[in-house]
């Protein structure tokens, strides 16, 4: 079943803006990641981040997470029209031993020109 | 390296009928693979857990006759929708964990389903 939810649902900006999109999840996670998804395709990772880490970087991106809220969130910064698409988050539950992803609603992106 | 596919892309069928979409690991072995489907604009749902060799876990709600999962080899699981509807039209998304890397699963593009 899903596990959270991210907001806002939907994001318009400029091109050259940062984009920040927030997700909660409810259960004691192992790691929580990033997903992105262009329209119609498959699901590209992005970020990991375990439930000991409190922020992370990967290039234009920066995710954070607060265990006590149960929250993380995912900046992008100078954002591109090429960075348009959907982005979710999904969660590890701590003990897992499958490694089973419950993913967020998402955030549809649209970074305009 | 890490490349998943999925066949067909796109299917359209009639009522009554059943499908089999699968999901291939091209570069690597998986022991556990997992299905989801997508409604539009909406969030991934997770349907069940494929593990090479043995029987699939399914979550809450979701069929297994209906949803029939095999996973055969250790790059391939397969999904059949077994007399399918027009309310099984979905998006239909396999994702493959890489052996040893229990943290990250590689997605494949997805497979469209149509049911008339």
């Amino acid at each position: 079943s899903q596990q959270g939810e991210e907001d806002p649902q939907a994001l318009s900006i400029q091109e050259g803006e940062n984009a920040t999109m927030n997700c909660s999840y409810k259960t004691s996670i192992n790691n929580l990641q990033w997903y992105r998804q262009n329209s119609g395709r498959g699901l590209v990772h992005l970020i990991l981040i375990r439930s000991n880490e409190r922020e992370k970087h990967s290039g234009r991106l920066r995710v954070t997470l607060d265990t006590s809220k149960k929250s993380s969130s995912l900046l992008i910064t100078a954002s591109r029209a090429a960075d348009t698409a959907s982005y979710f988050c999904a969660t590890v539950d701590r003990g897992s031993t499958l490694g089973r992803l419950y993913f967020g609603r998402g955030t549809q992106l649209t970074v305009w020109p | 390296g890490a490349v998943v596919s999925q066949h067909p892309s796109r299917v359209i069928c009639k009522s009554g009928t059943s499908v089999k979409i699968e999901c291939r690991s091209l570069d690597f072995q998986a022991t556990t693979m997992f299905w989801y489907r997508q409604f539009p604009k909406k969030s991934l749902m997770l349907m069940a857990t494929s593990n090479e060799g043995s029987k699939a876990t399914y979550e809450q709600g979701v069929e297994k006759d209906k949803f029939l999962i095999n996973h055969a080899s250790l790059t391939l699981s397969t999904l059949t929708v077994t007399s399918a509807h027009p309310e099984d039209s979905s998006f239909y998304i396999c994702s493959a964990d890489r052996q040893g890397a229990r943290n990250e699963q590689y997605f494949g593009p997805g497979t469209r389903l149509t049911v008339t």
